[in-house]
């Protein structure tokens, strides 16, 4: 079975501040792991995700994440937090790009001005 | 990118009336889609995996005879909820998986928000 931990329902960051969320994992497999951002009222937008290749992954509007497989951790990372960046994130796994996604109970990450 | 909608957007209905959410690739062949439900300030559940074809496989705890889904073709899925009622109210999202050359990904549609009355 896989599972995801999210440390952390809420986060708040002063605006150009870094943003850490944290991500945990459990995987009998080696895992596939998804970032997924979203808005008020809306879908998923997908920031990233690892496959297996490079331990570091970058992302869209500056975020990366790193796979460390000794600490099961999939953190989320952005050098400098926007306002825009204001939204509900949340970690994901699973076996493969193509089987069901398992999601964590999400992070909503303030910015303060 | 690859696009998946969703229709509708949002749906108010009666208790104990049924209602149809369609999920369709626009740009691609999706042999499987996935429905989610997420209520509100709560993550995002799985509730059945739809393969083109064949019948679904629901998550445990899902009533398949309430939550119809239907994949008949490569580009669409529906989700019809029977007999809605309160509780059903949520957040319906569908995703689509484009196996493609060169590619192996899903994609999210945007969401269906069903309130029931």
């Amino acid at each position: 079975a896989q599972s995801v931990t999210q440390l952390g329902s809420h986060v708040s960051v002063s605006e150009g501040a870094l943003v850490l969320l944290r991500c945990n994992y459990s995987s009998s497999v080696p895992p596939y792991l998804f970032w997924y951002v979203q808005y008020p009222n809306q879908g998923l937008q997908l920031l990233l995700k690892y496959t297996s290749a490079a331990t570091l992954v970058k992302g869209i509007n500056g975020f990366e994440a790193e796979f460390k497989k000794s600490e099961t951790s999939f953190h989320l990372t952005k050098p400098s937090a926007h306002m825009s960046d204001a939204a509900e994130y949340f970690c994901a796994v699973s076996y493969s790009s193509a089987s069901k996604i398992i999601f964590g109970s999400g992070t909503r990450l303030s910015i303060r001005p | 990118g690859a696009v998946v909608s969703q229709h509708p957007s949002w749906v108010i209905c009666k208790s104990g009336t049924s209602v149809k959410i369609e999920c369709r690739s626009l740009d691609f062949q999706a042999t499987t889609m996935f429905w989610y439900r997420q209520f509100p300030k709560q993550s995002l559940m799985l509730m059945a995996t739809s393969n083109e074809g064949s019948k679904a496989t629901y998550e445990q705890g899902v009533e398949k005879d309430k939550f119809l889904i239907n994949h008949a073709s490569l580009t669409l899925s529906t989700l019809t909820v029977t007999s809605a009622h309160p509780e059903d109210s949520s957040f319906y999202i569908c995703s689509a998986r484009d196996g493609g050359i060169g590619t192996d990904t899903q994609y999210f549609g945007p969401g269906t928000r069903l309130t029931v009355l």
